[in-house]
């Protein structure tokens, strides 16, 4: 089965600075990885994915994140951040082909001017 | 136009009430599932169906059922409600296993439930 760990639950951060957002999973067959985004009251919107090809991945506001299947990680970047970025970001996995996800517990994102 | 529609948003009960929560999707998609969503925010799947068949059922109380009438609707019914029974509880949809999209839930905007 599939597992995945955000050992951050909070990660407090300025304006405009740069963040990393930590996921690692746990897989005995290959899989597909997610970002997972939730603002307050509101329900989860996909961020980015991976599933194939480039291990680099970005998403249209500026985060990316890099599927590193040595160390089973994909961690999310974004080299400045803004007040609008927080929120909740989750990281999933499934495996390549099912639609079942498998959610990590999630990161509270928290910038502060 | 929203893309999966979640009722109500806001439910607050009594404990052994039963009550049902609605989901709509426009999507097109074969798939809808309902997580369940706790105090901690974590996710958990709970049902999966594919155009009307229940493909992933997790460990989840005989009290909890659910019903797709068709492809675009999963409801959630809940009998005799507990206090645990509090939660956020999202409808989602997606394409099915096998398609390039595959993984990829839209999720409605969830029902608060309270159990008191």
């Amino acid at each position: 089965a599939q597992s995945v760990t955000q050992l951050d639950s909070q990660v407090p951060v300025f304006e405009e600075a740069p963040v990393e957002l930590r996921c690692n999973y746990s897989s005995s067959v290959s899989v597909y990885l997610f970002w997972y985004v939730q603002y307050p009251n509101q329900g989860l919107q996909l961020l980015l994915k991976y599933l194939s090809g480039s291990t680099l991945v970005e998403s249209i506001n500026g985060f990316e994140a890099e599927f590193n299947k040595s160390q089973t990680s994909f961690h999310l970047r974004k080299p400045s951040v803004h007040i609008s970025d927080t929120a909740e970001y989750f990281c999933a996995v499934s495996k390549t082909g099912f639609q079942k996800l498998v959610f990590g517990t999630g990161t509270r994102l928290l910038v502060s001017p | 136009d929203t893309a999966v529609s979640q009722t109500p948003k806001y439910l607050v009960t009594q404990m052994g009430n039963d009550k049902s929560i609605k989901c709509e999707q426009n999507l097109g998609h074969d798939t809808m599932y309902w997580y369940k969503q706790d105090s901690k925010k974590f996710l958990k799947i709970m049902f999966s169906y594919n155009n009307k068949e229940l493909i992933i059922n997790e460990t989840v109380p005989n009290r909890f059922s659910p019903k797709s009438p068709d492809k675009a609707h999963l409801n959630l019914h809940i009998n005799s409600l507990e206090l645990g029974d509090s939660a956020v509880y999202f409808c989602a949809s997606s394409h099915p296993s096998g398609n390039p999209s595959s993984g990829e839930l839209f999720f409605g905007e969830g029902s608060r439930l309270t159990v008191l």
